[in-house]
């Protein structure tokens, strides 16, 4: 399976500020996703981020809040603008491999809490 | 728009029954059906996917095209099944993001 480290894995973070989450696959990969679960809920996704161009975001998320870059077939990052309480959630990382069919791989997740 | 229904948010069996976590899905293509689990403080991990027809750690699921369920059985559930269980869609092409359920909690009593 693709290894994907993403990090930081959990934050504590102010109301108002910004946060970054980076996210590193170990191979190649074809597609990278970013999705959030709040507390007690499924995933959700906000957006496939892509190569070299702007990421396409599912409805409910804007670049503005969630800017996405994805430089490189092997990384990509995520921020979370202008903080609120609600953005508290886990937010994870995930990737298609290439050559596995149709499998999608995820990483740990990073923990945001919003105080 | 793809859509995936568990309607259990709680199972809860004693170890050595019969586990089946439903799940059912609305989607007007062909789509490719997986099941995720994640362990207490582990990673989402993929458990199976219906074209590989595999057995994992015990566990099936059949796609049923014509119920459109991709349930989740497993004959005698263990206390290490004990798990939070998500299932998942995709649009069949490769790499296609993922819809997932609501997710069912497993808890298997001694």
């Amino acid at each position: 399976s693709a290894v994907i480290s993403q990090k930081p894995s959990r934050d504590i973070c102010q109301r108002g500020t910004s946060l970054t989450i980076q996210c590193q696959v170990d191979s190649q990969v074809t597609m990278m996703f970013w999705y959030r679960q709040q507390p007690g809920q499924s995933l959700t996704l906000i957006a496939t981020a892509n190569q070299g161009s702007e990421a396409t975001y599912e409805s409910g998320f804007v670049i503005d809040k969630f800017p996405i870059s994805r430089p490189n077939l092997t990384f990509s990052t995520l921020t979370v603008s202008n903080m609120s309480p609600e953005d508290s959630s886990i937010y994870l990382c995930s990737a298609h491999r290439t050559g596995t069919g149709n499998t999608i791989y995820f990483g740990e997740g990073s923990w945001l809490t919003v105080v | 728009a793809q859509r995936v229904t568990q309607p259990e948010k709680l199972l809860s069996v004693f170890k050595g029954a019969p586990v089946e976590l439903k799940c059912n899905y609305s989607y007007s293509g062909s789509p490719e059906l997986f099941w995720y689990v994640q362990y207490s403080r582990q990673r989402l991990q993929l458990l199976l996917r219906h074209i590989s027809r595999e057995s994992i750690k015990g566990f099936t699921a059949d796609l049923n095209k014509g119920e459109t369920s991709f349930h989740l059985k497993k004959p005698f559930a263990q206390e290490e099944d004990s798990a939070m269980y998500y299932c998942a869609l995709s649009e069949g092409n490769a790499g296609n993001m993922l819809t997932f359920g609501g997710g069912t909690r497993l808890m298997v009593k001694p």
